[in-house]
């Protein structure tokens, strides 16, 4: 079975500083999409970024981008100058390309950025 | 509106009553997730609807738990006889794609309260 291991339960950062928040996760799949999700105290979840795993490419969204590690099984998304508005929940989430497989979220990470 | 739409917003129940909680999802979507969320804390996987195939409930609770999704598009979230430890943010989301890297959208979810 599939698993998600977010290892940082929360996390603090001043505001304009780089984070980067980590996430490995267990498959014997070779196929594959890895999702990262925001949630603000607003409690909406937002999809912040996704990365096929037969790209070897990082995806990038503006100050968002991933290190996807696929021989390690590794996919940390980085925040780049840091804002107020990145405080949240982030939740990282695997789904297989080969079946109607339901998706698998982490734990989740708290951040907070500090002004 | 055009995406998940989750009713009510709020409920507040004393123990012992049965709810029920509605999810719309995104016109087209053949898969349905359901989600607890204690305040907090993480996504915990209730049951997952997948087109006109069995649903994969191994994440209901306990037997006070049923969910249906009626001609695969709305779905009811039914708690019996509730209990204080049911207590928390219910959340649905919805994809297009069967096994693809289309992510999920999450409604607003619905925060219940068991007095």
């Amino acid at each position: 079975a599939q698993t998600v291991t977010q290892s940082q339960p929360e996390m603090s950062v001043q505001e304009a500083e780089t984070v980067t928040l980590s996430c490995t996760y267990d498959t014997s799949e070779n196929n594959y999409y890895l999702f990262w999700y925001k949630q603000p105290p607003s409690r909406q979840m937002i999809l912040v970024i996704r990365q096929e795993a037969y790209k070897q490419q990082n995806a990038t969204e503006n100050r968002f981008s991933v290190n996807f590690q696929k021989a390690a099984k590794s996919f940390s998304l980085k925040i780049s100058d840091s804002q107020l508005g990145d405080t949240a929940m982030y939740f990282c989430a695997f789904r297989s390309a080969n079946r109607d497989d339901k998706i698998i979220f982490g734990k989740g990470t708290r951040l907070h950025i500090l002004p | 509106g055009a995406g998940v739409s989750q009713s009510p917003s709020n409920k507040v129940t004393e123990k012992g009553k049965d709810v029920e909680l509605r999810c719309d999802p995104i016109s087209g979507h053949t898969a349905l997730y359901w989600y607890r969320q204690s305040l907090g804390q993480g996504l915990e996987f209730l049951i997952y609807f997948q087109g006109n195939s069995a649903p994969d409930k191994s994440g209901l609770p306990s037997d006070r738990f049923s969910a249906e999704r009626t001609g695969g598009s709305v779905s009811t979230l039914t708690i019996q006889r509730t209990q204080q430890e049911d207590s928390a943010v219910y959340l649905c989301a919805s994809s297009g794609a069967r096994g693809g890297n289309q992510p999920q959208h999450f409604g607003d979810g619905t925060r219940l309260s068991i007095l």
